[in-house]
């Protein structure tokens, strides 16, 4: 399809393992944002990107977490040392250029940290 | 992070019923937006406003960028089964910066 896809779907780990989730934006679209969604709460932005480069990352809950864009497309996050606090579903979503685009999410990874 | 202040947390309404849900905010917003998910989907986008006063309109649906930059309301007229889902209000400073979401309004239509 041509729309923001994200893998896995779904993600189990164990507390203190280390995982990546990756996102594949629409062709074309240079700004790619992450964002988290807890159960019952709306998604929080975590960082964003123009190109490859990280425009925007205050949203970075600690150093546990970083996100990586090298080409300018595909986007991964990667968390590490992982904690029970961390399990939520993990939104991507890219917009044509960025400024006053609609940004068009991804259906999320859900990830859960036992 | 923040979150913004999302209202009713939940609806339950009986079909044909006309809906209304607000968001409110602390701090100033340059764009308000307007988004709808469905379970196991990202939020799908419903109606966008850049200017504080903005009243927007897309089918059923209508929404409003409040004059002091720090509200919105969306509404929705004769509610269809379809329409049940979890709807978002989402803050935007900038053009290109992240948003900021409210905690989601839940819609529930019984027959």
């Amino acid at each position: 399809g041509a729309g923001v896809s994200q893998t896995p779907s779904n993600k189990v780990t164990e507390k203190g393992k280390y995982v990546e989730l990756r996102c594949d934006p629409i062709s074309g679209h240079t700004a790619l944002y992450w964002y988290r969604q807890s159960l019952g709460q709306g998604p929080e932005f975590l960082i964003y990107f123009q190109g490859t480069g990280a425009a925007d990352d205050s949203g970075l809950p600690n150093d546990r977490f970083f996100a990586v864009r090298p080409e300018g497309s595909v986007s991964t996050l990667k968390i590490q040392r992982t904690e029970r606090g961390d399990s939520a579903v993990y939104l991507c979503a890219s917009s044509l250029s960025g400024t006053s685009d609609e940004q068009f999410f991804g259906p999320g990874t859900r990830l859960t940290v036992l | 992070g923040q979150q913004l202040n999302q209202s009713p947390q939940s609806m339950f309404i009986q079909e044909g019923e006309d809906v209304s849900m607000n968001c409110t905010s602390s701090s100033i917003f340059n764009t308000w937006l307007w988004y709808k998910q469905d379970p196991g989907e990202g939020p799908v986008l419903l109606i966008a406003l850049y200017k504080a006063g903005e009243l927007t309109s897309n089918g059923r649906l209508t929404a409003q960028f409040g004059i002091t930059r720090k509200d919105s309301f969306l509404n929705i007229s004769a509610s269809i089964p379809s329409d049940v889902g979890i709807y978002f209000c989402a803050g935007q400073w900038g053009g290109a910066d992240g948003l900021t979401f409210g905690k989601g309004t839940h819609l529930i239509i019984q027959p």
